[in-house]
């Protein structure tokens, strides 16, 4: 059973496109996240969702939309690709609790390729 | 803001030696600490965490110890072997933040 999981796994895809990236959880957990992966396996957070509502947004350009229908979903949507925007992106989830003493857990990641 | 600073890597070392990778932190609050991992392709597994000054997390005979004095929290195992190659993130989540912040990781090496 996948605890967290995203769809697809790879996207290769035309600079000026749009696309979009799914990440589901069945563990429960109130609040997931968005982060991005570079070249160099430099992690940053993009996003986080609590319980649907928007809580982090680290200055990350309009051309991605966040948007989580329920709790247990959060999709992450990108207009106009450019070529820096190639990178991995994780999902993650973690309960609600005491702030910042979760666990977060990760999706397996989707290797975006922009050409 | 909050930052981690992690070794650079690779590091590369024989099978059962002895592995340390140093990471150190800055903080405005009290974070807990954490250390991932990554295998070649896949996405990132907790190892371990603590959550405050003196606790010391442990899995898989990784041990860290979080050092509020020294801002440390070093990752240890006192014989690696050859599954134990990855890549390693120390991580931080502060006081009433919910978002890890990442060291830039290292990257591991164990050969036969």
């Amino acid at each position: 059973d996948t605890a967290v999981s995203q769809t697809p796994k790879y996207l290769v895809t035309q600079m000026g496109n749009d696309k979009s990236i799914k990440c589901e959880q069945n563990l429960g957990h109130d609040t997931m996240y968005w982060y991005k992966q570079d070249s160099k396996k430099f992690l940053k957070i993009m996003f986080s969702y609590n319980n649907k509502e928007l809580i982090i947004n680290e200055t990350v350009p309009n051309r991605f939309s966040p948007k989580s229908p329920d709790k247990a979903h959060l999709n992450l949507h990108i207009n106009s690709l450019e070529l820096g925007d190639s990178a991995v992106y994780f999902c993650a989830s973690s309960p609600r609790g005491a702030g910042g003493r979760e666990t977060q857990y990760f999706g397996p990641g989707t290797r975006l390729l922009v050409l | 803001g909050d930052s981690v600073t992690q070794m650079e890597g690779p590091v590369t070392l024989s099978e059962e030696a002895f592995l340390t990778i140093n990471c150190t932190y800055t903080a405005t609050g009290y974070p807990s600490l954490f250390w991932y991992v990554q295998y070649p392709g896949e996405g990132l597994q907790l190892l371990l965490k603590a959550t405050k000054a003196d606790d010391k997390g442990s899995n898989k005979g990784f041990e860290a110890t979080y050092r509020k004095e020294t801002t440390s929290f070093h990752l240890e195992k006192g014989s690696v072997q050859v599954s134990d190659s990855a890549v390693y993130f120390c991580a931080l989540s502060d006081t009433g933040f919910q978002k890890l912040v990442f060291g830039t990781g290292t990257r591991l090496l164990v050969s036969p």
